[in-house]
């Protein structure tokens, strides 16, 4: 089975523009994950998804971060405006409540961001 | 709040050798998760093995086990045998049923030939 799918997987921009990562889950998988890794911040939370539904989005930086999940197997995360503290490698997970296992979480290859 | 804490910034250790990884964690809850996940240069996190914090038997998989001590709430990772190919770094990560994991700094590991 294919894991979780990120793209792109290396962004550069400029200040003040828009930003949108997108992430496909595991098929099957009910529950989605933003994190974001710095040098300074380690990797934190950003938000998730249960049945395309956000379940906790404190850890959403400020209002210039949105994300959202239209179907079970697509979701993005826009920056808007960009800023160069935005900098850092964002990752999708997935896990599913079927196997029990819903603690498990697989993440993708993560998406590079660079806002210059 | 919850913390997960890794002592060891940086670790060495010599191929077919065995390394311990530490990490220590704070939680208030009885029923939890724990988790080591490797990332390597591609930045890729590869989960290497879990932990149920109801279950007494610590987990193994293949080279990798860990020391579940949950009274003093210790989680460490041993890794026997050790190859070229572990060269990465490690987090340790906690999570109570509510689904965000909590991750710690992490420990790069260096394998020397």
């Amino acid at each position: 089975d294919a894991g979780v799918i990120q793209s792109p997987r290396h962004e550069v921009t400029e200040m003040g523009q828009e930003v949108t990562l997108r992430c496909k889950p595991i098929s099957g998988h009910d529950y989605l994950f933003w994190y974001r890794q710095t040098m300074m911040r380690g990797l934190e939370l950003l938000i998730y998804f249960n049945n395309n539904v956000p379940i906790d989005d404190s850890g959403m930086p400020e209002d210039r971060f949105s994300a959202k999940m239209p179907n079970a197997s697509f979701s993005t995360l826009k920056i808007q405006p960009s800023e160069p503290r935005d900098s850092a490698v964002y990752f999708c997970a997935s896990s599913s409540s079927e196997t029990g296992l819903q603690e498990t979480q697989y993440f993708g290859p993560g998406t590079r961001l660079l806002v210059l | 709040a919850q913390t997960v804490t890794q002592s060891q910034p940086e670790m060495s250790v010599q191929e077919a050798e065995t390394v311990t990884l530490s990490c220590t964690y704070d939680t208030s809850e009885s029923d939890y998760y724990l988790f080591w996940y490797k990332q390597p240069p591609s930045r890729q996190m590869i989960l290497v093995i879990r932990q149920e914090a109801y279950k007494q038997q610590n987990a193994t998989e293949n080279r990798f086990s860990v020391n579940f001590q949950k009274a003093a709430k210790s989680f460490s990772l041993k890794i026997s045998d050790s190859q070229l190919g572990d060269a990465a770094m490690y987090f340790c990560a906690q999570t109570n049923s509510g689904y965000a994991l909590n991750f710690g700094k992490g420990t790069s590991l260096l394998v020397t030939p």
